[in-house]
Parts: structure tokens; sequence; C-alpha cells
């Protein structure tokens, strides 16, 4: 089952903040976020498990509520490199994820 | 540089064609993934080996075919194939899952082979 991300896009000034969202119609075991630039492969940010334990960026934190299925993701100051588009990956098996449509962000100077 | 490297980077093929699509991970992973990434589409779950057995197979048509000789290849092998089959195709590796069960498993990408098919 496909999750949902949004919003679709974002366009930030360096510095500002943003929130991803992500949220699931199934019970979830984890979340995992990637970013991608146009051209370039996926690249893993954070892992949020049940239970609370995560794993990820130090600059990027994220929150995941078990109950609700959803996860966020929080761009704090953030800065022109974080431009690209973030993906949410959900499973409910372990370690196959199934994957939203993407939040594009630009950050502009 | 992920540690996941893929060839070609780049394949035009006609319908007849055959041709294989080849991963490796130098990362020590035991898992190891095939998704397909079409414009305007979320990133779609193709076949799963964990261990070098198949664990997943997303309703893939058999027109593509995966094979892992061992933790570190992956292949997928393509016969005719469709123009909607035109796609980024990315491979990717993580720790895998043993008997002790589900752990962190960040996966590491590795660029992708574009796909054209005429």
């Amino acid at each position: 089952q496909q999750p949902v991300q949004s919003p679709q896009a974002v366009i930030l000034r360096e510095g500002e903040d943003a929130v991803i969202n992500c949220s699931s119609s199934k019970a979830l075991y984890s979340v995992h976020w990637y970013r991608q630039k146009h051209g370039e492969a996926p690249v893993f940010l954070m892992i949020l498990l049940k239970g609370g334990e995560q794993k990820g960026h130090e600059k990027i934190s994220a929150s995941f509520n078990e109950k609700k299925q959803q996860s966020s993701l929080y761009l704090t100051a953030s800065q022109l490199s974080y431009s690209g588009t973030y993906f949410c990956g959900t499973s409910n098996s372990g370690y196959a994820l199934n994957f939203g449509k993407g939040t594009s962000l630009l950050v502009t100077p | 540089e992920t540690g996941v490297t893929q060839t070609p980077r780049h394949l035009v093929m006609g319908m007849t064609n055959k041709k294989s699509l080849k991963c490796e991970q130098h990362l020590g992973h035991n898992a190891m993934y095939w998704y397909k990434q079409s414009a305007k589409k979320p990133l779609e779950l193709m076949f799963v080996y964990n261990f070098k057995e198949q664990t997943e197979n997303n309703s893939v048509p058999s027109r593509f075919s995966p094979e892992c000789p061992n933790s570190s290849h992956l292949f997928l092998h393509l016969h005719t194939l469709q123009p909607e089959d035109s796609a980024l195709y990315l491979c990717a590796s993580s720790q895998g899952v043993g008997r002790e069960g589900r752990i962190y498993n960040e996966q590491f990408f590795g660029p992708g082979t574009r796909l054209t098919v005429l």
C-alpha cells in the first residue's frame, strides 16, 4: 500500500523551515526517508522504527506516530543543498518498502 | 559513491531484444532490491533478495527475470519489453534480515540504468 506524502512541492528561502508528512492506511513497522537530487540515486536520511528507535542524519529530524500511522520529516534552517525530492518509504514487514510519490523541495538563496 | 554500482548506465533496446542489467554492491550486505522509477510515479519495488533467496516479487511481468548468484551481485534479465517499460531501474542493497528479526535496514541505491524501449 503506497503511503501518501504532503505537500507535493515546497519552495523555501535559505534558513526557513519545512515539514514533510507521510501517512499510511496500514499499520507500520518502520518509516524510511530518502532524498533524491535530479539525475542521482536516492540517498538515505533516516529510519524510524515502531517502538521509538531511530537512526539518521544529524541535521534532520523526524517523528513517527504509530497510532496515526504517520511520520513527519522536519527540515530546519534549510540550506541550498537540501533541494531535491524527498521520499518516504513504509514497511509493515521489515524491509520491503512502499514509497510515496515524493515531495519536491526547492531552497532558494 | 554509495558502494553500489550499476551497468550499463544507459540502455536503448528494441521490443524483441534480450538484455541484462547488472548490479554489484561492495558493502557486505545480504539483501538486494530492484526498483523501477518512472516519471511522475513513485519508486516501485520489483524484487527483493535476502541471503540470495527471492523473498518479494511485486507482481512483476515475466518479461523481467531477476537473478542473484551471490550476495554481491544482482541481475535483471529483460526480454520482449514494451515501450511502457522505459524507466530508470534502480538497484539497492541493505544489511538484510536474519533470523534475529528486523533491524535497521537503510538501503543504499546505485545510480540506476536509464532504459529506453523503442
